[in-house]
């Protein structure tokens, strides 16, 4: 049973780019969730996907957005990189009826 | 709105003694109760979760954690510490009705163990 898998693991952007992370869920998942982890604080929900839609959503700006495949990966949006976009970002798969959630090791990016 | 206090910034345990994590909780309906730990530049990793039945839950590493629905609390412990328990905890709830499986966070316990 392979875990969930993050990439890239560091990323470092300029203020105002473009940046697309990455997370592979885990065998047997068919849910996906990214969280956002400021330095010092508790994860954040951004957004979640289900069946390739997204289902549910935290209070970050249109300009974070998201795909899920068939697969069941996803990928996770960010345009116009503001300096408090600097964060660990965290991707969790998770069961049907959401019992257990696995979390992969992040992303931490640094806007500059 | 759910939410989850970690009263708690830091917490300081001599190895060898037991040790508790606070954690109360706010949410509409019944809960769903995790904890996880963070180790430094790494991700989260599962420890424990209540979903229904018996309020005594038993999760990895000794760690075991207490449902009071009464007092809205889920507190972590351990009877004996380790050096290597050392760590960041997070406690997490979400709602149990289906749809909502948006998970909030605490803002964290840095559990330090003292050899």
């Amino acid at each position: 049973e392979t875990g969930v898998t993050q990439s890239p693991t560091h990323l470092i952007k300029t203020r105002g780019q473009q940046v697309t992370l990455r997370c592979s869920s885990q065998s047997g998942h068919n849910t996906v969730s990214w969280y956002q982890q400021a330095l010092g604080q508790g994860p954040q929900f951004i957004f979640q996907y289900y069946r390739e839609e997204e289902n549910g959503r935290g209070n970050f700006p249109p300009r974070f957005s998201g795909l899920q495949f068939p697969n069941y990966s996803s990928e996770l949006n960010v345009n116009a990189l503001e300096l408090d976009d600097s964060a660990l970002y965290l991707c969790a798969s998770s069961s049907p009826r959401g019992y257990g959630y696995t979390f992969g090791s992040g992303t931490r990016l640094t806007v500059v | 709105a759910q939410s989850v206090a970690q009263p708690e910034d830091q917490v300081n345990v001599a190895e060898g003694n037991p040790l508790t994590v606070k954690c109360t909780y706010s949410v509409s309906g019944n809960p769903y109760l995790f904890w996880y730990v963070q180790y430094p530049n790494r991700g989260l990793q599962f420890l424990l979760k209540y979903i229904t039945g018996d309020n005594l839950v038993k999760g990895s590493y000794g760690f075991e954690a207490e449902f009071n629905k009464s007092q809205t609390s889920f507190h972590l412990k351990k009877p004996s510490a380790l050096v290597s328990d050392s760590a960041l905890y997070f406690c997490a709830v979400r709602a149990a009705n289906f749809g909502n499986e948006k998970l909030t966070f605490g803002t964290g316990t840095r559990l330090t163990i003292i050899p």
